[in-house]
């Protein structure tokens, strides 16, 4: 059964400290989405990757947040330093890529960060 | 950009009932649209989708209609059950392969 994994799964950190979430796509999938969740905003975009190269990363803040994928098989999202306001729930989401009429995202269990 | 509008914010409905919830879009441009289910703790997961070549859409007991002159669609549950109970979300896309805008959610809850 084929799925998206996140570590960690909570976060509790103190402001100002820098906190990494990994992202481990479904195989073979090659566009990675980081989206946020919040009460107030909802599901926003951060940034998307297609065969680990950047395409959007418009939704994130640019001075503290960034994202990369090392591998194939790995996305991380660092923020440095924490502030409370990045308190929410992180979701990784992979899609097929390839542009045809499966290219569904699904989506991780998420990352509860917590930021004191 | 593209904006997606959602409502009802929360419904409450009684086992066996039909549950409604409704969306509209802004960007005349986009051709997908999915609805996922959000379960406490968990991540999203798609429920159904529909593509703007097609009017309408079933899977069991949940249906998805779409309505591109008017730009909303809606996902119908018919004979609703407590395990129906849940957050869900409408999404908009234009292109395959990018990000999904959506809605700001519908909370679902189905008593017995």
């Amino acid at each position: 059964d084929a799925r998206v994994t996140q570590t960690p799964r909570d976060k509790v950190t103190e402001m100002g400290q820098e906190v990494t979430m990994r992202c481990q796509p479904i195989l073979g999938h090659n566009t990675v989405f980081w989206y946020r969740q919040t009460m107030m905003q909802g599901l926003e975009l951060l940034a998307y990757f297609r065969n680990r190269a950047p395409l959007d990363d418009s939704g994130m803040p640019k001075d503290r947040f960034s994202a990369e994928m090392p591998d194939a098989t790995l996305a991380t999202l660092k923020i440095q330093p924490s502030e409370p306001r990045d308190s929410a729930v992180y979701f990784c989401a992979s899609a097929p890529g390839g542009g045809g009429p499966t290219d569904t995202q699904y989506f991780g269990p998420g990352t509860r960060l917590t930021v004191l | 950009g593209e904006n997606v509008e959602q409502h009802p914010s929360t419904l409450s409905v009684q086992e066996g009932d039909s549950a409604v919830i409704k969306c509209t879009y802004s960007d005349s441009a986009s051709n997908y649209f999915p609805w996922y289910k959000q379960e406490l703790g968990k991540g999203p997961q798609l429920i159904i989708d529909i593509r703007s070549n097609v009017g309408e859409k079933k899977d069991q007991r949940i249906a998805v209609t779409l309505n591109k002159t008017a730009k909303h669609f809606s996902l119908h549950i018919t004979e609703t059950q407590p395990e129906d109970s849940a957050v869900y979300f409408c999404a908009a896309r234009r292109q395959a392969g990018t990000a999904l805008i959506f809605g700001k959610g519908t909370t679902l809850s189905v008593s017995s």
